[in-house]
């Protein structure tokens, strides 16, 4: 069975400030990798995602992860955080199983920017 | 209307209400679910739809009660609920069934739940 770890339930940054989001998965095979991000009272909304290929990926809102198969992680990092960017993050592990996409998502890691 | 929505977004209902909660993608996705979060745990899968048939139950209650009249629509009929049931409701769509290139995920806003 695939599960996700997210070791950090709440973060605090200084606005500017670089951040990294950790994220560790549990998954037999080469694992569908995503980060979500919800702002209050909104849905889930897909930051990037890794399927194959180079394990660096770049999303949307100058986010990046990288895929390292060693340690079972998908980091989450900006370079540079915005006050826009307080929200809740999850990281999320995907497999096809009995027909349909399985995707299991990790508690979430809530990021408060200060300025 | 883009992408997924949800309605009510607020619902507020008694233990021995009849309630329904509903999801429209207009996306042109084959595949639907709904998800269940309540605070400090993960996102439950409860129900998975292919092209309106069901295809995962995950061990939910029988007092929630799927329905996918077509590719677009997905309702949750709620009755005889409890108050743990509260929770944030949400609806998604993907295009395909299985995970396969660049296949995702796409969420609506969510229905807010409440039982008293």
């Amino acid at each position: 069975a695939q599960s996700v770890t997210q070791p950090d339930i709440h973060i605090t940054v200084s606005e500017g400030a670089s951040l990294e989001l950790r994220c560790n998965y549990s998954y037999g095979a080469t694992p569908y990798l995503f980060w979500y991000v919800q702002s209050p009272g909104q849905g889930l909304q897909l930051l990037l995602k890794y399927f194959s290929g180079d394990t660096l990926v770049q999303g949307i809102k100058g986010f990046e992860a990288e895929f390292k198969r060693s340690q079972s992680s998908f980091n989450l990092r900006k370079p540079s955080v915005h006050w826009s960017d307080a929200a809740e993050y999850f990281c999320a592990v995907g497999a096809n199983s009995g027909g349909y996409q399985k995707v299991t998502f990790g508690t979430g890691t809530k990021l408060q920017v200060i300025p | 209307e883009t992408g997924v929505t949800q309605t009510p977004r607020h619902l507020v209902m008694g233990m021995t209400n009849k309630k329904s909660l509903k999801c429209e993608q207009h996306l042109g996705h084959n595949a639907m679910y709904w998800y269940k979060q309540s605070a400090k745990k993960p996102l439950e899968l409860m129900f998975v739809y292919n092209f309106k048939e069901q295809t995962e139950n995950n061990s939910v209650p029988s007092r929630f009660s799927p329905e996918c009249p077509n590719s677009s629509h997905l309702f949750l009929h709620l009755h005889t609920l409890q108050p743990e049931d509260s929770a944030l409701y949400l609806c998604a769509s993907s295009q395909q069934y299985t995970l396969a290139g660049t296949d995702e995920q796409f969420f609506g806003p969510g229905t807010r739940l409440t039982v008293l």
